[in-house]
């Protein structure tokens, strides 16, 4: 298995839920990033993490929480969401943080009722 | 405040003609350039990427022109094919940050 791979691929949770969404690269890349993609937006950098540590949080409300246990995993915990956060969430990698192309997968569909 | 802006949200083009696909900057310390595909239901796919010191970078079908003084790059497909139909991203970034800045996206359909 190659690549990004995220789950789950779709997601519908209430507002008082607590869900995560995962993230693995099987690229042996050392910096990952998750993005938000709303509906007739740009995709939106979240969190950017190199060799494990987070080195930039794109002022994102507290509610969405990341966690980087290793190089190859990625996860963003989800804690009383509001409806505008529903849309797709896309993971990336890249070998780090220089100017390299970064690899998406195919993305969460979260939808908040 | 967009840094990056594609202003054309589609383009259409017949099979075997050139797509030219525009990006518009307004950070000059952007100094790495890149163009991204998706198909519905997928994520982004890298295309093409131009760094700064160079002003064109071509890969087959696809080639990247970067107009610094302009703030300016577009992206050529020649010959376009249907397959080519998708949504295009611009996006760009500064020396070793890894924080990509993307514009909105142009949809390219390739009629046959």
């Amino acid at each position: 298995e190659t690549g990004v791979t995220q789950t789950p691929r779709h997601l519908v949770m209430g507002m008082t839920n607590k869900k995560s969404l995962k993230c693995e690269q099987h690229l042996g890349h050392n910096a990952m990033y998750w993005y938000k993609q709303s509906a007739k937006k740009p995709l939106e950098l979240m969190f950017v993490y190199s060799l494990e540590e987070r080195v930039e949080n794109n002022s994102v409300p507290s509610r969405f929480s990341p966690e980087c246990p290793n190089s190859s995993h990625l996860f963003l915990h989800l804690h009383t969401l509001q409806p505008e956060d529903s849309a797709l969430y896309l993971c990336a990698s890249s070998p780090d943080r220089a100017n390299q192309p970064q690899h998406f997968g195919d993305g969460t569909r979260l939808s908040i009722l | 405040d967009q840094q990056v802006k594609q202003n054309s949200p589609s383009l259409s083009v017949q099979e075997g003609r050139i797509s030219i696909l525009n990006c518009d900057y307004t950070n000059s310390m952007f100094d790495y350039f890149l163009w991204y595909k998706k198909y519905p239901a997928e994520g982004p796919t890298f295309l093409i990427s131009i760094s700064s010191i160079k002003d064109k970078n071509e890969d087959g079908r696809f080639t990247v022109f970067l107009n610094k003084s302009a703030k300016h790059l577009s992206l050529h497909i020649v010959p376009s094919q249907p397959g080519d139909s998708a949504v295009y991203f611009c996006a760009a970034t500064t020396v070793n940050t890894g924080k990509l800045i993307f514009g909105q996206g142009t949809t390219l359909q390739v009629k046959p």
